[in-house]
C-alpha cells in the first residue's frame, strides 16, 4: 500500500536558519510529489510539485525540494526562514492516488 | 485568479443532525476531492469525483454521501452527525488531462464543522 512519512512532528528554529523537512514514501512506480504549506487559520496552499525532470524543484516563497529516487525521499529545504515561515508543512504523493504525509509543525521563533 | 470555493465556512450542528457542505472548485476543473482534517491531524481522502462519476473512495463513512453535479460543483452530506465528525472539510478541484496536470489539486478554504 502507498505509504508517506514525514520524518519530523515538530522543529523549531530560529530567524535565519536553514530548514530541511524530510518526507519518505513507499510506491513502487511513478509518482508526482508534493508539498502543501498550511498558515495558522488558512487554507492548503500549493508549494511546489514534482512530476519529472529536473529532480531539484524550485516553490514559491524561496523553498525547494529535491527528489532522489533511490531514496524515495522529496525533502523540503530552505536556506534561511522567517517568522512567517511557521506554519504545517505535508508532503503528498501521487501514486496510485493521493496520500498525505503526517505534517510537520515548523516554528520559527522571532 | 478563481479559487475554489466552499460553502458555508462555519457550521454548527447538534448530534445526529444532518449536514450539507458545498465545494465550487476552479472553472474548467472537472475532478473533485474531499478531505477531512481533524485537530492536529493530516488531511483525509474521503471521495473524489470525476466527470460527475465517482472515482476514487477512501475512508469516508457510510453516514456520510456525496455527489458532483452537471456545473462539476459538489456537495458532500453528512447524516447522523456524531462528535467525531467536528473537523475541517477540505475540497479540492483539478483538472485531470496530461500526466503533467494529474492530481495537482487546488484546495478551497474547508468548511469548519462543530458538532456539539
Amino acid at each position: 500500500a502507498q505509504s508517506v512519512s514525514q520524518h519530523n512532528h515538530h522543529v523549531i528554529l530560529s530567524e535565519a536558519a536553514s530548514l530541511e523537512l524530510g518526507c519518505n514514501y513507499s510506491y513502487g512506480g511513478t509518482v508526482n510529489l508534493f508539498w502543501y504549506v498550511q498558515y495558522p487559520g488558512q487554507h492548503l496552499q500549493l508549494l511546489l510539485k514534482y512530476f519529472s525532470g529536473d529532480p531539484l524543484v524550485k516553490g514559491i516563497k524561496g523553498f525547494e525540494a529535491e527528489f532522489i529516487k533511490s531514496k524515495f525521499s522529496f525533502n523540503l529545504r530552505k536556506p534561511s526562514v522567517q517568522w512567517s515561515d511557521t506554519a504545517e508543512y505535508f508532503c503528498a504523493v501521487y501514486g496510485q492516488n493521493f496520500v498525505f504525509g503526517p505534517g510537520t509543525r515548523l516554528s520559527v521563533l522571532p | 485568479a478563481a479559487g475554489v470555493i466552499q460553502s458555508p465556512r462555519h457550521l454548527i450542528k447538534e448530534k445526529r443532525e444532518t449536514a450539507t457542505l458545498k465545494c465550487y472548485p476552479i472553472p474548467r476543473h472537472d475532478t473533485v476531492y474531499w478531505y477531512q482534517q481533524g485537530p492536529g491531524q493530516d488531511p483525509q481522502f474521503l471521495i473524489s469525483f470525476y466527470e460527475k462519476m465517482q472515482s476514487d473512495k477512501g475512508s469516508i463513512p457510510d453516514r456520510f454521501s456525496a455527489q458532483q453535479f452537471s456545473d462539476y460543483h459538489s456537495e458532500l452530506n453528512m447524516s447522523s452527525l456524531e462528535l467525531g465528525d467536528s473537523a475541517l472539510y477540505f475540497c479540492a478541484s483539478s483538472l485531470r488531462g496530461s500526466r503533467e496536470l494529474v492530481d495537482t489539486q487546488y484546495f478551497g478554504p474547508g468548511t469548519r464543522l462543530t458538532v456539539l
